[in-house]
């Protein structure tokens, strides 16, 4: 299965600054997923990345608050812009792996103060 | 709305004893079906994937799917204090966005 490097593993960040997000994979993925996992809760997908397109978000994300570069096929940054305390989240990055098994990166704890 | 169900737990069960996990599902249209095993500020591991109804096992895990029903499960035989983690139930559809939907996580302690 793919290898996912995902950074930074951790931060603590000051409100309303932005921290971006990458995730680089070992190989080449058509789609990649961006999920935040909010403490004691599952994962909500945030948004899709395609390489050459622009993003896909889902219901209750927006571009401005966290866009998303996908350059090539084996990377993708998300940035979380002008946070606040209720960013505070595990990110996470995720591939399709053939028809249908996801890998992981190893995620992000963000805590904003 | 695409939802997936669990029962949040905390579900206790003893060293070698079946752990049963279970999951509703709210599309019909979903295809594919997982488990993830997420461990403490770790980041989820796929440890069963199933798609057609009826049982699939691997090692001491056994995923089971009734899509009449909208139901999976996973039963992990002769559970290992290893085991105790949060169990996270995804459902999947084969065209479209190809994401996943997650349940909320079952906690599943293993008592030695």
């Amino acid at each position: 299965s793919a290898v996912i490097s995902q950074k930074p593993s951790r931060d603590i960040c000051q409100r309303g600054t932005s921290l971006t997000i990458q995730c680089q994979v070992d190989s080449q993925v058509t789609m990649m997923f961006w999920y935040r996992q909010q403490p004691g809760q599952s994962l909500t997908l945030i948004a899709t990345a395609n390489q050459g397109s622009e993003a896909t978000y889902e219901s209750g994300f927006v571009i401005d608050k966290f866009p998303i570069s996908r350059p090539n096929l084996t990377f993708s940054t998300l940035t979380v812009s002008n946070m606040s305390p209720e960013d505070s989240s595990i990110y996470l990055c995720s591939v399709r792996q053939g028809p249908y098994g996801y890998t992981f990166g190893s995620g992000t704890r963000l805590t904003v103060v | 709305q695409k939802e997936v169900e669990q029962n949040s737990g905390p579900l206790s069960v003893p060293e070698g004893a079946i752990a049963s996990l279970n999951c509703t599902y709210s599309d019909r249209g979903s295809q594919s079906f997982f488990w993830y095993r997420q461990y403490s500020g770790k980041s989820p591991e796929l440890i069963m994937s199933i798609y057609s109804n009826g049982d699939k096992e691997d090692g001491r895990f056994t995923a089971q799917l009734n899509k009449a029903s909208q139901y999976v499960s996973l039963l992990i035989r002769d559970s290992q204090p290893s085991d105790s983690a949060t169990y996270l139930c995804a459902s999947g559809v084969q065209t479209g966005a190809n994401n996943l939907f997650f349940g909320t996580g079952t906690r599943l302690t293993v008592i030695p």
